[in-house]
């Protein structure tokens, strides 16, 4: 059973702080890593994607990928009240994604 | 249409009666998805569709079949619903089945089975 892991949170932020969320994942071979965010009521919409070792920017959000630790992590900069949500962390080996349960940000004004 | 259009949006139906979920897309995806959403469960992948006319089975399979009998439409068929199905269901798409692809996600389902 291929697994990721994600701490559930809720994990809380001051407005304008860095927001650091993390997961872990079991099957060495995978290839591909997304971060989705999903308000409550909505459905997930991607964030960010990955697929090398390093780090990847975009805007406020940067990306980070171990594949030798088996870690993707998911930096938010300047964090705002809008970015509270859960977080999903979600892995694929060209097979369908495989989700992480989700970590509950809030992000407090 | 606009991407992924599920429907019902909402459903309360009794144990034991048969239900369909319906999932059409017009971005020309090949693959398509149902996921289940539970509280504290996260997302779990009920069945996928790689292409029209093939089918696989998820993490979640039981009591629940689908067809693809063309590249726009993949509705989700619950037989005889128990209360244990009682979930949000999504249904997603992905241009290709590789991995890499980045998928999109409908609205959602939400359904209750008394």
């Amino acid at each position: 059973q291929k697994e990721v892991e994600q701490n559930s949170g809720p994990l809380s932020v001051p407005e304008g702080a860095i927001a650091s969320l993390n997961c872990t994942y079991s099957d060495r071979g995978s290839q591909s890593f997304f971060w989705y965010r999903q308000y409550s009521g909505k459905s997930p919409e991607l964030i960010m994607s990955i697929y090398s070792n390093g780090d990847k920017e975009d805007g406020r959000f940067t990306a980070q990928l171990n594949k030798a630790s088996q870690y993707v992590s998911l930096l938010i900069r300047d964090s705002q009240p809008s970015d509270s949500a859960t977080y999903l962390c979600a892995v694929s080996r060209n097979t369908p994604l495989v989700f992480g349960k989700g970590t509950r940000l809030s992000v407090i004004a | 249409i606009a991407g992924i259009t599920q429907a019902p949006t909402s459903q309360i139906l009794a144990a034991g009666r048969r239900m369909t979920l319906r999932c059409t897309q017009d971005m020309r995806h090949n693959a398509m998805y149902w996921y289940r959403q539970d509280l504290g469960l996260g997302l779990r992948l009920i069945h996928y569709s790689n292409t029209a006319g093939t089918t696989g089975k998820g993490e979640v399979p039981d009591g629940y079949s689908v067809s693809r009998a063309n590249t726009d439409d993949f509705p989700l068929t619950l037989a005889s619903a128990v209360p244990s199905q009682t979930s949000v269901y999504f249904c997603a798409s992905a241009i290709q089945a590789t991995g890499a692809n980045v998928l999109t996600f409908g609205a959602g389902s939400r359904l209750t089975v008394l």
